[in-house]
């Protein structure tokens, strides 16, 4: 059983370009979240997708955007970056049942 | 807004004594809450959750207990081992599983030899 792999794992942007992060979910999970966790701070909600349809979103605004797939992966976007978009960007899959979210190691983002 | 507050950044323990973390919530429409174990340079691990509907739920070396009334739950490892050395982060879900997480901002636990 293969867990949550994202890519890239370190990645370093100019500020106002754009960035695409992906993410492979856990083998079956049609539910994946993504959020982002700045240093020192807990893990932020962005959103989460439920079989390719947006379920939920986070307080972030537009520029930051999604995909999933019909395999369950999925892409977040983020546009026009920002300095404080520099963070730690989680991918987490989830089958539902109260097991929890099996999170992905992360990309860190960072955004000069 | 801090919805879930973990209002202890740091804590040290001895190994093999009882290690307790400490969260607490305001939503009262929080339904479950959760606890993730993190590693530098790895995402969360899930450890254990716990139903509103239940006060106690214990799995191995960690138990975890939900006082409603207070908006509290709190995370007891024991014994605590080397390898507990970790930032742990407590989360809450409106409708688990289909739900966003609501993170807290972490303890550090640190197990001294």
């Amino acid at each position: 059983e293969t867990g949550v792999t994202q890519s890239p794992t370190h990645l370093i942007k100019t500020r106002g370009q754009q960035v695409t992060l992906r993410c492979s979910s856990q083998s079956g999970h049609n539910t994946v979240s993504w959020y982002q966790q700045a240093l020192g701070q807990g893990p932020q909600f962005i959103f989460q997708y439920y079989r390719e349809e947006e379920n939920g979103r986070g307080n972030f605004p537009p520029r930051f955007s999604g995909l999933q797939f019909p395999n369950y992966s999925s892409e977040l976007n983020v546009n026009a970056l920002e300095l404080d978009d520099s963070a730690l960007y989680l991918c987490a899959s989830s089958l539902g049942g109260g097991k929890g979210y099996t999170f992905g190691s992360g990309t860190r983002l960072t955004v000069v | 807004d801090q919805q879930v507050k973990q209002n202890s950044p740091s804590l040290s323990v001895q190994e093999g004594r009882i290690s307790i973390l400490n969260c607490d919530y305001t939503n009262s429409m929080f339904d479950y809450f959760l606890w993730y174990k993190k590693y530098p340079a790895e995402g969360p691990t899930f450890l254990i959750s716990i139903s509103s509907i239940k006060d106690k739920n214990e799995d191995g070396r960690f138990t975890v207990f939900l006082n409603k009334s207070a908006k509290h739950l709190s995370l007891h490892i024991v014994p605590s081992q080397p390898g507990d050395s970790a930032v742990y982060f407590c989360a809450a879900a409106g409708n688990f599983g289909n739900e966003k997480l609501t993170f807290g901002t972490g303890t550090r636990l640190t197990i001294i030899p």
